[in-house]
């Protein structure tokens, strides 16, 4: 089975923190993405990568920016935690020849004060 | 641009009674289907795919959906609900070749006894 593990499940931050959510998958994908979740809006990507040091800007980047110095583990990083960053974050990764269904961790709900 | 567009937010539905959540994309070229389910405080798992062949489509816990490309539709049905299926239900299309799934908004699904 295919694992996509979160480091946090809740996290509670400072406005103005810098804060880290790590995401690694154990199934040697290609393609990996970070998702924000809230009521009504559904899923929308923040940024995702095709490969090792390679990144794209999904819909909503700003203020958001992310690392991956190797293939298993993608990192969201928020530069300075706002309030309008209180969300469910959800990491997830497919495999880049087939191109089909993502898998997805446990989600990180995260609250900014 | 893709995007998809679920139909109703919430659904009620009593248990052992049919229920359909529906779905619409729009997209230019040739897309991938999907339905994932989330249950409360967990991340997404994949319900059902669509990717080429017989446009019926059978997928975990009795749950199927039917791609219909001249209304450009992907609804998902269940003949007979359980208390155990509620959740909230995700459609997300994917271009062939592409990178980005995008996903609608969700549907809660709710079943009462």
């Amino acid at each position: 089975d295919v694992k996509v593990t979160q480091s946090s499940r809740y996290l509670v931050k400072r406005t103005g923190e810098k804060v880290f959510l790590e995401c690694v998958q154990d199934m040697d994908h290609e393609n990996m993405f970070w998702y924000r979740q809230d009521p009504g809006l559904g899923l929308r990507l923040i940024y995702f990568s095709y490969d090792v040091k390679m990144k794209e800007k999904g819909d909503i980047p700003e203020g958001y920016s992310v690392s991956r110095e190797k293939k298993e583990r993608f990192s969201l990083i928020l530069e300075s935690a706002s309030t309008n960053q209180t969300s469910m974050y959800l990491c997830a990764s497919s495999d880049g020849t087939l191109n089909t269904e993502a898998f997805f961790g446990q989600g990180t709900r995260l609250t900014v004060v | 641009a893709q995007s998809v567009t679920q139909l109703d937010s919430q659904v009620p539905v009593f248990e052992e009674a049919p229920v359909e959540l529906r779905c619409n994309y729009s997209s230019s070229v040739s897309v991938y289907l999907f339905w994932y389910v989330q249950y409360p405080n967990q991340g997404l798992q994949l319900l059902l795919k669509y990717l080429s062949g017989s446009t019926l489509v059978k997928g975990i816990n009795g749950f199927e959906a039917e791609f219909n490309k001249s209304q450009t539709s992907f609804h998902l049905r269940k003949p007979s609900v359980h208390i155990s299926d509620t959740a909230e239900y995700f459609c997300a299309v994917l271009n062939t070749g592409g990178f980005k799934t995008i996903f609608g908004a969700g549907t809660r699904l709710f079943v009462k006894a």
